[in-house]
């Protein structure tokens, strides 16, 4: 156990709804990242934030995507109008700081579109 | 070209070997490098990180880093069975990179 714990495990929703996953960090980290993995790919990056402040966002990541980090503690991430093609494990990591400090991945949430 | 490469196996060795992964990357501004690990329907979990060329050792582990040839490595002495997982090589410049990872067994 990291100390980084994502919300829920896993989820299973129709075509067309939205989700939101939720990630707490470990607490004196104000960096935490959100990533998407496939099965037989390594974590793709998709957004991070320092602090409340959301520095980058990915350009392949779909405007259905948004999240939210208020007072700089958990995360949230959105998906809007959920598309089959979305099925994969979402993972939330966080760091004390960028660059040469270690992310330290939560469990992960499994989506399952149908 | 992927901006971090790793065969992707499977790599198979046998209990007590040496088993070596292998990584390069595109990106010749990158200053970190990490080596995590990935059992089967977990998340990952870091072995190691290496910043300097030259060789960095933790145990039965040992990072390799080669900027000029743009390629980082992870050797595992004595491999045991609980070190089969897929190995993800991750590499950070503005933003942190992953390769599609290999996957080692260890046999008995």
């Amino acid at each position: 156990d990291t100390g980084v714990s994502q919300d829920p495990r896993h989820k299973i929703t129709k075509r067309g709804q939205n989700v939101t996953f939720r990630c707490d960090p470990i607490s004196e980290h104000n960096r935490l990242y959100w990533y998407r993995q496939t099965l037989g790919q390594g974590p793709e990056f998709l957004t991070y934030f320092q602090n409340e402040a959301q520095l980058e966002k990915s350009r392949l990541l779909s405007d259905r995507f948004s999240a939210e980090r208020p007072k700089g503690s958990f995360s949230t991430l959105e998906i809007q109008r959920t598309e089959q093609g979305d099925s994969a494990m979402y993972l939330c990591a966080s760091s004390l700081s960028f660059g040469a400090d270690t992310q330290y991945f939560g469990p992960g949430t499994r989506l399952t579109v149908l | 070209q992927k901006e971090v490469e790793q065969n992707s196996g499977p790599l198979s060795v046998p209990e007590g070997a040496i088993a070596s992964l292998n990584c390069t990357y595109s990106d010749r501004g990158s200053q970190s490098f990490f080596w995590y690990r990935q059992y089967s329907g977990k998340s990952p979990e870091l072995i190691m990180s290496i910043y300097s060329n030259g060789d960095k050792e933790d145990g039965r582990f040992t990072a390799q880093l080669n900027k000029a040839s743009q390629y980082v490595s992870l050797l595992i002495r004595d491999s045991q069975p609980s070190d089969s997982a897929t190995y993800l090589c991750a590499v950070t410049g503005n933003d942190m990179r992953f390769g599609a990872g290999t996957r080692l067994t260890v046999k008995p």
